[in-house]
This record gives structure tokens, sequence and C-alpha cells, in this order.
């Protein structure tokens, strides 16, 4: 079964500098792998997703991330912070197909000083 | 279209009062879930409709009983309210279905509904 580890529950970054939440899985299939960003009192959006077609995924607001099998990641980098990024994010994932259910990281709260 | 909605956006019960959640979506997805957040815990599974006329449990079901009405709408009823059931509840919805040739597990949630049980 899937299993989904975010390194780090808080990182702050300054406007600007570069943003890198981190993401592990564990699965003895190929996955499928999702990053995910809730804004305050809100639901969650989707920002990425890996479904094997690339291993470089580029998301919404300048947000990418690498899957890199040998290191079983999926990190989430932007090069440059703004503001607008303060959230939390949150790492998921399945085992593919027939398999609909995805396993949630616990998040990570992004801080941005200004 | 609106996506996934749930309603009501927030409830105070008491312990031991009932309740049920209601979530429908337009998507004409054949997925739909339940999950609770947490601090700290990130999103765990309630219950979840693969297709219509199914349900099957999550990580977390106890205390908690879902229907599938029809297609677009998954209801979550909590018979008996308890303080540990305070939470933040999503509903979401997905495309995929077993069998699928091309998996597509994306979900969509709705805005969430947030329970206090005193």
């Amino acid at each position: 079964a899937q299993s989904v580890t975010q390194l780090g529950s808080h990182v702050s970054v300054s406007e600007g500098a570069l943003v890198l939440l981190r993401c592990n899985y564990s699965s003895s299939v190929p996955p499928y792998l999702f990053w995910y960003v809730q804004y305050p009192n809100q639901g969650l959006q989707l920002l990425l997703k890996y479904t094997s077609a690339a291993t470089l995924v580029k998301g919404i607001n300048g947000f990418e991330a690498e899957f890199k099998k040998s290191e079983t990641s999926f990190h989430l980098t932007k090069p440059s912070a703004h503001m607008s990024d303060a959230a939390e994010y949150f790492c998921a994932g399945s085992d593919g197909w027939g398999n609909e259910k995805l396993t949630f990281g616990t998040g990570t709260r992004l801080t941005i000083i200004p | 279209n609106a996506g996934v909605t749930q309603t009501p956006k927030f409830q105070v019960l008491k312990t031991g009062q009932s309740m049920t959640l209601q979530c429908a979506q337009d998507m004409n997805h054949n997925s739909m879930y339940w999950y609770r957040q947490d601090p700290g815990m990130g999103l765990r599974l309630i219950y979840y409709s693969a297709s219509e006329g199914t349900t099957d449990k999550g990580e977390v079901p106890n205390g908690y009983n879902v229907s599938r009405l029809n297609k677009r709408e998954f209801s979550l009823r909590l018979e008996s309210a308890a303080p540990s059931q305070t939470s933040v509840y999503f509903c979401a919805s997905s495309e995929a279905a077993s069998g699928r040739a091309v998996p597509r597990n994306e979900q969509f949630f709705g805005p969430g509904t947030r329970l206090t049980v005193l």
C-alpha cells in the first residue's frame, strides 16, 4: 500500500527565495503522486500531478515537482516565493490502476517572510 | 459548474446528537470520498464510494455511516456525535473507476464543513 511522508510540518522562506517542500513515498508499484494546496478556510486545490508521463511536472502558480524513483521522492519547488504562496501544502499518492484512494501526507505549512 | 458542494459550512452539536453532512458533485464523477482533517494529521479517509451503489470503509470509519444516494450525492451521518469527531470534513470526487484503462485519480474537493461537538 502507498504511504506518503512530508518532511517538515512548517517551512518559512523569505519573499523571493526558493521554496522547497519535501515529499517521499513508498510503494510497491509505480505511484501516482499529487501536490495539493489549501488556503485558509478553503478546500484543497490541485497544484500538479505525476502520472508517469514525465518526471518533471509543472503546475499552477509557478510550482513544479520532480519525480525521482531512485530517491522515492516528489519534492515541490518554486524558484521565487510570493506572499500569496502562504498556505498549507499536501502531498498525496495512490498505487494507481484500479485503486482510486489517495493517501495524504500530514501537510507542510508554508510561511513567507516579507 | 459548481464542482463539489457541501452543506452545512458550520455546525455545532452537543454530545449524542445526530446529523448528516451533505455532498453533491456535478462533474458526473464515479467516485466520491469523505475525509476528516485534524491538525498535524493531514486528511484521513472516512468512507468512499467507488461507484453508485457501493461504499467502503476508509482509514477511520468508526462512528460514521454513509449513503451514496445517487451518482451525484454522497452523505455522511454521525449517529451519536462525540467530542472526538470535532473536525473539518471534506467531500471529494474523482472520475476514476476500477478497471479503467487510464486511471484518473485526481480528486476535486468541496469547501468543507467545520463541525464542533461539545
